[in-house]
């Protein structure tokens, strides 16, 4: 069965600050897809980016970039110098090709607190 | 740009009332999903749908059903709400034949509280 883990539970780190979420996620299939969502405390969940397993090339949007690593299995994302309006909590989630009953598979969230 | 709307934020009802949460999406997405979402829980699939009329179960379907006669339209329907069907309700939408391969958008969700 497919699983993610989101280690950190709480990061908190003041505002310019670099930081770094982990995902480490677990499945069988040679073919799956991973997933980033933002849940801001308005509690919408944000589709931030989505990546095949075929597709290894790290990717970077403004502030934001994603280190995909599947030796590791993992797919950690970075915020560069971070700011208050990146307060959410941020969920790494894992799809296989075949689907079926094991779905999206989201991780339990990572709450990051950025102080001004 | 992406929209999926729900029909309420925030909802009050009493144990044993039948409860409706409505879902609208305008993407013309072949797929739609109901997750519930508790702390310490995570998000967990209630049901989801892959065509008119088609749906499937997810991890806790007990307690709940759906509906969805028209493609841009997916609810929820508690048949006699409890307490602990308190939770937050999100509501997603995506397109494609795969239902869970391709990206899913989601709705601002509805806070329910059973009484």
């Amino acid at each position: 069965a497919q699983k993610v883990t989101q280690a950190q539970t709480e990061i908190s780190v003041v505002e310019k600050e670099d930081v770094t979420l982990d995902c480490v996620y677990e499945t069988r299939d040679t073919t799956y897809y991973l997933f980033w969502y933002k849940q801001p405390p308005s509690g919408e969940l944000v589709f931030l980016i989505r990546r095949n397993s075929f597709d290894e090339q790290n990717e970077i949007s403004g502030r934001y970039s994603w280190n995909f690593q599947k030796s590791t299995s993992s797919f950690n994302f970075t915020i560069t110098a971070s700011q208050v309006v990146d307060s959410a909590v941020y969920f790494c989630a894992l799809s296989e090709e075949g689907g079926g009953a094991d779905g999206l598979t989201f991780g339990k969230g990572t709450h990051l607190i950025i102080q001004p | 740009d992406v929209k999926v709307t729900q029909s309420s934020r925030y909802l009050v009802k009493r144990t044993g009332e039948k409860v409706f949460l409505e879902c609208v999406q305008d993407m013309d997405h072949e797929n739609m999903f109901w997750y519930r979402q508790d702390p310490g829980l995570g998000l967990r699939l209630i049901y989801f749908s892959y065509d008119v009329k088609m749906k499937e179960k997810g991890d806790i379907p007990e307690g709940y059903s759906v509906s969805r006669e028209k493609k841009e339209r997916f609810s929820l329907i508690l048949e006699s709400a409890s307490t602990n069907q308190t939770s937050m309700y999100l509501c997603a939408s995506s397109w494609g034949s795969g239902a869970f391969q391709e990206t899913q958008y989601f709705g601002p969700g509805t806070r329910l509280l059973v009484l």
